[in-house]
């Protein structure tokens, strides 16, 4: 099937504790990117890759490292996880980026808990 | 920045009742686009409206977009408990990542 996959869908971890989250799509598009949707649901962009560039980042801790290994993947590494990192990841993607019209593709969320 | 922002944040209706949610926004727009995420699921494109439409239909879903008052509704005709999700506005300003709404969350009572 044709879709944005992420892993795991749970996560949950102690304080301190380093993590990661996969993000997979099949649809070729050329632009990835990171979410975090918080308790209210407030849905906030972390990270957007373009070709396995950066070109996005918003104001997120340097604890957040993101890693695209190729245009089809990219994975979210965070280090000592703190209580506020609790919510929900999403991982989406879009045709390009700054397209105008490009609609964006959701992954299914891992929701963390950090304990 | 926070962009759009629906209105209102939650809406209870019945079956067969229509619902309408509301979004307004602050800057200029290329388009706006709504999406719906059903409870533990990702976000879902629903529709999209350019900057230079004021009207857009898709089955049961009526977009309008007042660019002049910067303002959007989303509404759905003859509602199913199925609809029951949340729905978010998102704009587009031309060369940045589309930006979200806080969200209505709806709630169709069969």
């Amino acid at each position: 099937d044709t879709a944005v996959s992420q892993t795991p869908k749970y996560l949950v971890t102690q304080m301190g504790n380093d993590k990661s989250i996969k993000c997979e799509q099949n649809l070729g598009h050329d632009t990835m990117y990171w979410y975090k949707q918080d308790s209210k649901k407030f849905l906030k962009i972390m990270f957007s890759y373009n070709n396995k560039e950066l070109i996005i980042n918003e104001t997120v801790p340097n604890r957040f490292s993101p890693k695209s290994p190729d245009k089809a993947h990219l994975n979210l590494h965070i280090n000592s996880l703190e209580l506020g990192d609790s919510a929900v990841y999403f991982c989406a993607s879009s045709p390009r980026f700054g397209g105008g019209t490009d609609t964006q593709y959701f992954g299914p969320g891992t929701r963390l808990t950090v304990l | 920045s926070q962009q759009g922002e629906e209105d209102p944040q939650a809406l209870s209706i019945q079956e067969g009742e229509n619902a309408t949610m509301n979004c307004s926004y602050k800057t200029s727009i290329n388009n706006l686009q709504w999406y719906r995420q059903n409870s533990g699921r990702g976000l879902v494109h629903l529709i999209l409206i350019r900057s230079n439409e004021r009207e857009k239909h898709s089955g049961r879903l009526r977009v309008t977009l007042d660019t002049s008052k910067k303002s959007s509704s989303l509404l759905i005709t003859a509602s199913r408990a199925a609809d029951t999700a949340s729905y978010f506005c998102a704009t587009n300003s031309g060369n940045t990542p589309l930006v979200f709404g806080k969200g209505t969350r709806l709630s169709v009572i069969a």
